[in-house]
């Protein structure tokens, strides 16, 4: 069974302050995304990284994908309130055979004004 | 395009009644997911069809549970009967045979 451990599971930031977000395993993905969920809604990607060592910048968001595909990172600068959510990573089985992912439990991140 | 589209939104009801969860996938996609979501345990995947047909029901707690795809616009989850432990919300979620998968808005779902 494959397993994302997401760290740290809270954070509570102020507005303005940088942070970083992990997606951990001990398996190999064919590729990993970043979802953002915000309260009442369901979960809407942020983006995929497919290639070891990828890194891919939106706006203030810069996400890392490890270089041996087993974990990311989520990156982001000057922090704002808008940004507020339960950001979720999911992982894509290593042999395509399939769309399932494998979703983390997620980082739920406030940015306080 | 109007997105994937779950009914009801919220749902309160006894413990042992049946529960019907609908969802609606974006036209055009093959592949539809059901999710449960807790605090405890995060989303987990409960069912996968593709192209109408269920592929992977490893996820479905137990023989309460249940789901059907009677067409490429259409499917059902049924919970019968339900208990207080199957509280949380439920997630419909379709693609187009990607890797990016669309949510819907979730049904909030309170068994009392």
């Amino acid at each position: 069974t494959q397993l994302l451990e997401q760290s740290p599971q809270f954070l509570s930031i102020q507005e303005g302050e940088n942070l970083t977000v992990y997606c951990n395993s001990s398996s190999v993905f064919s590729s990993l995304q970043w979802y953002r969920q915000e309260p009442g809604e369901g979960p809407v990607l942020l983006v995929t990284v497919v290639t070891g060592g990828e890194v891919k910048k939106l706006k203030r968001l810069t996400f890392q994908f490890g270089d041996a595909r087993k974990d990311s990172s989520l990156h982001i600068t000057a922090a704002q309130t808008g940004d507020t959510g339960l950001y979720l990573c999911a992982g894509g089985p290593p042999s395509r055979s399939n769309y399932k992912l494998t979703f983390g439990k997620g980082t739920l991140l406030t940015v306080n004004p | 395009d109007a997105g994937v589209i779950q009914s009801p939104r919220h749902e309160v009801t006894e413990m042992g009644q049946e529960v019907t969860l609908r969802c609606k996938p974006i036209s055009g996609h093959n592949s539809l997911f059901w999710y449960r979501q807790t605090m405890m345990r995060g989303l987990e995947l409960l069912i996968y069809f593709n192209n109408n047909v269920p592929i992977d029901d490893s996820g479905m707690p137990e023989d309460r549970f249940s789901a059907k795809m009677p067409n490429a616009s259409f499917s059902t989850l049924k919970i019968q009967p339900s208990e207080p432990r199957d509280s949380a919300v439920y997630f419909c979620a379709s693609t187009p045979n990607s890797d990016t998968q669309y949510f819907g808005p979730g049904t909030r779902l309170t068994v009392l």
